[in-house]
């Protein structure tokens, strides 16, 4: 993988409401997709990932993710989010076979009342 | 009980000083990375080690020395630490190279150089 978008810096939403988070990749080669999620002062944790198989990948939390691979895209989606929702949430590729993770520059997810 | 533990959870320092972070899992995997954290949160990977062996290693100035001495931790030393080292540092481990495990994540060591 050479890169990852994730074009949002931040996305503001009210309590109960939807949200998409989205994360683009480039890469000439197969890959492989995560989404982590960083709360204040704590490491990354996995949200969900995509192997192969079955595009739309659902993972803790509520949240799941669907890979498009003519877009090149792997957006991230809740139905209803919680205040506790509230983070930093990163998309990460690596290339079929390598364990090198490459990082978007996070979306910081910010819920209100 | 901690998966991924880093110590110290804090380091302050001046510039020039050598300083060690220190990285321990207990989850039984064979790989194990360094990641620097900047202050935009922009994470990049810097060393990876498999059973005590380098696997990645990134453009990372010669002053930043990682040492595995078992495949349970992962050490970080940096010398003549520099205003552009203050970032948080985060460890992680994962079972194999193949990239479809899970990496598993410290809380980090935030780093701030005087």
């Amino acid at each position: 993988a050479q890169s990852v978008t994730q074009l949002d810096s931040q996305v503001p939403v009210f309590e109960e409401a939807p949200v998409e988070l989205r994360c683009n990749y480039s890469s000439s080669v197969s890959v492989y997709l995560f989404w982590y999620v960083q709360y204040p002062n704590q490491g990354l944790q996995l949200l969900l990932k995509y192997l192969s198989g079955s595009t739309l990948v659902k993972g803790i939390n509520g949240f799941e993710a669907e890979f498009n691979k003519s877009q090149t895209s792997f957006h991230l989606r809740k139905p209803s989010v919680h205040i506790s929702d509230t983070a930093e949430y990163f998309c990460a590729v690596s290339d079929l076979g390598t364990d090198k993770l490459i990082f978007g520059t996070g979306t910081r997810l910010q819920v209100f009342p | 009980d901690t998966a991924v533990s880093q110590t110290p959870k804090y380091l302050v320092t001046q510039m020039g000083n050598d300083k060690s972070i220190k990285c321990e899992q207990n989850l039984g995997h064979d790989t194990m990375y360094w990641y620097k954290q900047d202050s935009k949160k922009f994470l990049k990977i810097m060393f990876s080690y498999n059973n005590k062996e380098l696997i990645i290693n990134e453009t990372v100035p010669n002053r930043f020395s990682p040492k595995s001495p078992d495949k349970a931790h992962l050490n970080l030393h940096i010398n003549s630490l520099e205003l552009g080292d203050s970032a948080v540092y985060f460890c992680a481990s994962s079972q194999g190279i193949l990239g479809n495990q899970p990496q598993h994540f410290g809380d980090g060591t935030r780093l701030s150089i005087l």
